[in-house]
């Protein structure tokens, strides 16, 4: 099975500061790659599909890229109400396997 | 508009079995990827199983030979049957829909314990 590497575990970093979230498989996945963000409390939400196409109402300070086995959530400028913990998933074929998470923090 | 509602969940002993029921509204269970996720007490997202429109299923690892997904075409629903429950099932388990997952439940409480 591929295995989700996401990096970095945590993170604090200032409003208004461009953050990076990697997330790395063990075999390519071709663009099949999601994002999530959960907040405290909340249920998780998808924020990108098709590793850079952003869901329905998601800012546009959320972008993803990448190809094959890397790729990348970037939040452009950090907002408050962006503290979360952030997770990829594959779903090219089963398991759809979540990366173990990245939580983002305000510094 | 899409809705999940998740329930059975509650306190079982270790080797019980448990039976998960997600009710859906908005749309039938036999249209769409519906999936189980779960998410143990201070850790991550966990994957746990899918059946796809066509009906074909697939597990984690993890819950492999012990859990059953299906639907209950009559009633909308999608249901997790688990048994030889384990300790480390502890989770609150949510089901969602779609590929990936776009729409998800509230999710329903399992605590495995003696």
């Amino acid at each position: 099975d591929i295995q989700m590497t996401q990096s970095p575990s945590s993170l604090s970093a200032s409003v208004g500061d461009r953050v990076t979230i990697t997330c790395r498989a063990s075999q390519g996945l071709s663009n099949n790659l999601a994002w999530y963000q959960r907040k405290p409390g909340k249920v998780p939400k998808l924020l990108i599909y098709a590793t850079s196409t952003l869901q329905s109402g998601v800012p546009s300070r959320f972008s993803g890229s990448g190809s094959g086995t890397d790729f990348t959530l970037t939040i452009s400028s950090l907002q408050p109400e962006d503290v979360a913990t952030y997770f990829c998933q594959k779903y090219n074929s089963a398991p759809w396997t979540f990366g173990q998470g990245t939580k983002v923090e305000i510094k | 508009e899409v809705q999940l509602v998740e329930s059975g969940g509650g306190l079982v002993q270790p080797g019980g079995s448990l039976r998960l029921s997600c009710a859906a509204s908005g749309f039938t269970v036999t249209s769409n990827y519906m999936s189980w996720v779960r998410q143990a007490p201070g850790k991550g997202l966990e994957w746990v199983s899918v059946i796809y429109s066509g009906g074909s299923t697939f597990y984690a690892d993890s819950v492999k030979g012990r859990f059953t997904i299906s639907r209950d075409n009559s009633k909308n629903t999608l249901n997790l049957q688990m048994n030889s429950l384990r300790v480390e099932d502890t989770a609150v388990y949510y089901c969602a829909t779609e590929r990936p997952l776009g729409y998800w439940g509230q999710g329903t409480l399992v605590t495995v314990s003696s």
